[in-house]
């Protein structure tokens, strides 16, 4: 199993609705986990982190951790169209790692 | 905010031509990293530094070597470029280990 696997999408959602991004990780990068959020042609942003099981809120964006399934998700409430952009998930293996695997990405597309 | 900044947007270069790419930070950030990203395969990490004069090699460091004099700058160098070395290079940098701060990204082109 790739250490950090998502849908390369692309997903495509109404205005308004939730857009759902998901992402499983192998055991070797099980500590923390991160969503960047990239649009065309820019560098990845960082937009949330998540460290331990259960739902971190900020703003319109949830990030959902359960380790146990080693899964982690990212909900977009109420998605704009300048939500459209790949979604970057990754993981870190713990804190006397310096790296961060990435994801290959989620395409996100917001339909007017 | 963080600002990375890439010395350059586009390159085009010659195989075997030495290429530098150069990243500088001003967040006084002890980490810093060098990524390319290819459509299909991600990103993908080329080499990282934690401290001055300090580096180590992410998962493809083959054909490419860095330099970190400073605590703010840190240059990736292709020593004979290759046209497979065409490809977006991504300089981060971070005070935490799962934070990264990209720059905008050198865009390369080898012909």
């Amino acid at each position: 199993q790739k250490e950090v696997e998502q849908n390369s999408g692309p997903l495509s959602v109404p205005e308004g609705a939730i857009a759902s991004l998901n992402c499983t990780y192998s055991d070797r990068v099980s500590q923390s986990f991160f969503w960047y959020r990239q649009y065309s042609g820019k560098s990845p942003e960082l937009i949330m982190s998540i460290y331990s099981n259960g739902d971190k809120e900020d703003g319109r964006f949830t990030a959902q951790l359960n380790k146990a399934s080693q899964y982690v998700s990212l909900l977009i409430r109420d998605s704009q169209p300048s939500d459209s952009a790949t979604y970057l998930c990754a993981g870190n293996s713990g804190a006397g790692s310096y790296q961060l695997t990435f994801g290959k990405g989620t395409k996100l597309s917001v339909i007017p | 905010d963080v600002k990375v900044t890439q010395s350059s947007r586009y390159l085009v270069k010659r195989t075997g031509e030495k290429v530098f790419l150069e990243c500088v930070q001003d967040m006084d950030h002890e980490n810093m990293f060098w990524y390319r990203q290819d459509p299909g395969l991600g990103l993908r990490l080329i080499y990282f530094s934690y401290d001055v004069k300090m580096k180590e090699k992410g998962d493809i460091p083959e054909g490419y070597s860095v330099s970190r004099e400073k605590k703010e700058r840190f240059s990736l160098i292709l020593e004979s470029a290759s046209t497979n070395q065409t490809s977006m290079y991504l300089c981060a940098s971070s005070y935490r280990r799962g934070d990264r701060f990209f720059g905008p990204g050198t865009r390369l082109t080898v012909l």
